[in-house]
């Protein structure tokens, strides 16, 4: 099976611009969560999908945000970019929702904000 | 509020040597720990779960890791390590009883000498 892809793997943006990051968890999977992952903060969750729906969120302002798809494709998007949401955004899909499944991550897309 | 410690930033070990990363963790209700490897621009590998019964867990690439109730721990472990085990370790806990979210500790930097 193929792995969790996310697109594109590297982004560069200014201040005050936006962003939208994609998921492809593998296939039969049904959970999509995402982790920002910086030096200072280490990693941390922002959100999680399944069925479409939003199940939980972290901390996290509102101008993240996110979404999924009937097939389980993800997207997630951050608005008026900040210096300090330079990061390495991962994403993790999962077979369902249970607490004990094992999330598998994706190679991540490096973000830089200039 | 959960979380992990990973007490060493780095560890330096040479080749052939066993191996020890350390975690704690600080979960209520039933902990899922999890350790996983993550190499320079890439994403993160999953290496090994805990969910209940053995104490000692086995996962990939010849590591394992070892349980421990009473001091809350759950270090990572190796017989002989090799050059090739150099990457970022992180330990991960959520508990059974919470919203799916992992908490990440902070890493630790292996470096297997030759």
């Amino acid at each position: 099976k193929a792995g969790v892809t996310q697109t594109p793997r590297y982004l560069i943006k200014t201040r005050g611009q936006q962003v939208t990051l994609s998921c492809s968890p593998i296939s039969g999977h049904r959970s999509v969560s995402w982790y920002q992952q910086t030096p200072g903060q280490g990693l941390q969750f922002l959100f999680e999908y399944f069925s479409e729906t939003q199940r939980n969120k972290g901390n996290f302002p509102g101008r993240f945000s996110g979404r999924q798809f009937s097939n389980s494709r993800s997207e997630m998007n951050v608005s008026t970019l900040e210096l300090g949401d330079s990061a390495l955004y991962l994403c993790a899909s999962s077979l369902d929702a249970s607490t004990r499944g094992v999330q598998f991550f994706g190679p991540g897309t490096r973000l830089t904000v200039l | 509020a959960q979380s992990v410690a990973q007490p060493e930033d780095q560890v330096n070990v040479a080749e052939g040597n066993p191996l020890t990363v350390k975690c704690t963790y600080s979960v209520s209700g039933n902990p899922y720990l999890f350790w996983y490897v993550q190499y320079p621009n890439r994403g993160l590998q999953f290496l090994l779960k805990y969910i209940t019964g053995d104490n000692l867990v086995k996962g990939s690439y010849g590591f394992e890791a070892e349980f421990n109730k009473s001091q809350t721990s759950f270090h990572l472990k190796k017989p002989s390590a090799l050059v090739s085990d150099s990457a970022l370790y992180f330990c991960a806990a959520i508990s059974s009883g919470s919203a799916r979210q992992l908490t990440f500790g902070s890493g630790t930097q292996l470096t297997v000498l030759p």
